[in-house]
């Protein structure tokens, strides 16, 4: 299994471009999310999704859109990227939400927004 | 949001005990979390504690519960240089949204 993969690693964009952030696991994982990290700031959550078809909101969502057409994949979109967005940028998977379960985590996408 | 609590820093020497306290909000957190983060890399699930357990230990890891302070701690036992990395604590707060830390980083001193 890959597990969770991200792409692309690095980004720069200038202010006002769009791009969308590619997320992909392979084990067959209801809930995915999407994260950024900056720093003192831990990770906070932007989007979620418990299963295709269905996503919501978490706590820092806009600016950023999200859509989940089948299990696998869960890309993330900017709409115009401001400097605020330079993060880096973790999408992770579990079996389920809620209770326990472990959270796989992608190896990030570091954005600059110029 | 919750506000889940850390410290940004903790430097040790190696072969030392390191202790990461966190703090938390959420009561009704059935399970609570530690993620460990080496440079450059997403998280990776370290440890957990279910809500009704004081102490968990696994190996040179031991985690305390204190479910009235809601305070969470990780104890590193023989801290080695591989240690050194960003931990988190994480709770899942209603809505099954999963809240993460500050995240600490935590240095061990050869």
């Amino acid at each position: 299994n890959a597990g969770v993969t991200q792409t692309p690693k690095f980004q720069v964009l200038k202010t006002g471009q769009s791009m969308t952030l590619q997320c992909a696991q392979d084990m067959n994982h209801e809930y995915m999310s999407w994260y950024r990290q900056d720093p003192g700031m831990g990770l906070r959550l932007i989007h979620y999704s418990v299963g295709a078809g269905i996503t919501d909101q978490g706590e820092v969502p806009n600016g950023y859109n999200v859509s989940r057409s089948t299990t696998e994949d869960f890309p993330l979109r900017l709409l115009s990227a401001a400097p605020s967005q330079t993060s880096v940028y973790f999408c992770a998977s579990s079996y389920a939400a809620g209770d326990y379960n472990e959270q796989f985590f992608g190896p990030g996408t570091r954005l600059t927004v110029l | 949001g919750e506000d889940v609590e850390q410290s940004l820093f903790l430097s040790v020497r190696e072969g030392d005990s390191s202790v990461i306290n966190c703090t938390y909000t959420d009561s009704s957190s059935t399970y609570l979390y530690w993620y460990k983060q080496e440079p450059g890399a997403g998280l990776q699930l370290l440890t957990y504690i279910f809500s009704n357990m004081d102490m968990k230990q696994d190996q040179r890891l031991t985690v305390l519960l204190n479910k009235k302070d809601k305070h969470l701690s990780l104890r590193i036992a023989d801290t080695q240089t591989g240690d050194s990395a960003i931990y988190f604590c994480a709770e899942i707060a209603t809505g099954n949204q999963f809240y993460f830390g500050t995240g600490t980083s935590l240095t061990v001193i050869p």
